[in-house]
């Protein structure tokens, strides 16, 4: 199975700054066929299922703000949000869905400083 | 409107069964890849089980052999039937849509929570 790691586990970030969260995959979820890294990133609001945020690396899921970013190939990936609003606190997860088992990190739990 | 609605959960004594279903509206079950994801109490997401579009499946190690989907065009469902259960099935289930050819979930249910105790 590849294995997702998160870091960090929980991160504080004052309001209007930059948020980072990074993953990392067991091996690569990057498929040379169509140059396509099989990483999606979630966030999910206390009480609320996930809701998909980006999706492979880097493209953002429709209605998502533009504040959320994706980069990273191969096995580093990181989730950005440019400038840290109220709404934003949560727990944010990736999935690879290079293969099955298509399993996710453990979750980066944000709140505000 | 586009959304799943899981139904089926409760309390289930160790050995027990239960069967979930997810209804779908605003699109048709048959037409996308459908799984299930599991979240237990305070803890991190896991995948359970995917229905391909040629209704193949897929589980994950810890439910083979004791979970199945499945799913009912004619009533536009996804179904997971659960036996055996175990005290660490219980979780909430997320009934979740994938795109056609594609893993990452752009739908989600509320889920249903499943409780395994004596």
């Amino acid at each position: 199975d590849i294995v997702m790691t998160q870091s960090p586990d929980s991160l504080a970030v004052s309001l209007g700054e930059r948020a980072a969260i990074n993953c990392k995959s067991s091996q690569s979820v990057l498929y040379s066929s169509n140059n396509k890294n099989y990483l999606a990133w979630y966030q999910q609001k206390p009480g609320q299922s996930p809701k998909l945020l980006i999706y492979w690396a880097s493209t953002r899921e429709s209605g998502v703000p533009d504040r959320f970013s994706g980069s990273g190939s191969g096995t580093d990936f990181t989730l950005t949000i440019s400038s840290l609003q109220a709404e934003d606190v949560a727990v944010y997860f990736c999935q690879q869905y290079y293969l099955p088992p298509y399993t996710f990190g453990q979750g980066t739990k944000l709140e505000i400083k | 409107e586009v959304q799943l609605v899981e139904s089926g959960g409760g309390l289930v004594q160790p050995g027990g069964s239960l069967r979930l279903s997810c209804a779908a509206s605003g699109f048709t079950v048959s037409s996308k890849y459908m799984s299930w994801v599991r979240q237990a109490p305070g803890r991190g997401l896991e995948w359970v089980s995917v229905i391909y579009s040629d209704d193949s499946t897929s589980s994950a190690d810890s439910v083979k052999g004791r979970f199945t989907i499945s799913r009912d065009n004619w009533k536009n469902t996804l179904n997971l039937q659960m036996n055996s259960l175990r005290a660490e099935d219980t979780a909430v289930y997320f009934c979740a849509r994938a795109p056609m050819s594609s893993w990452y979930f752009d739908l989600w249910g509320r889920g249903t929570l499943v409780t395994v105790s004596s």
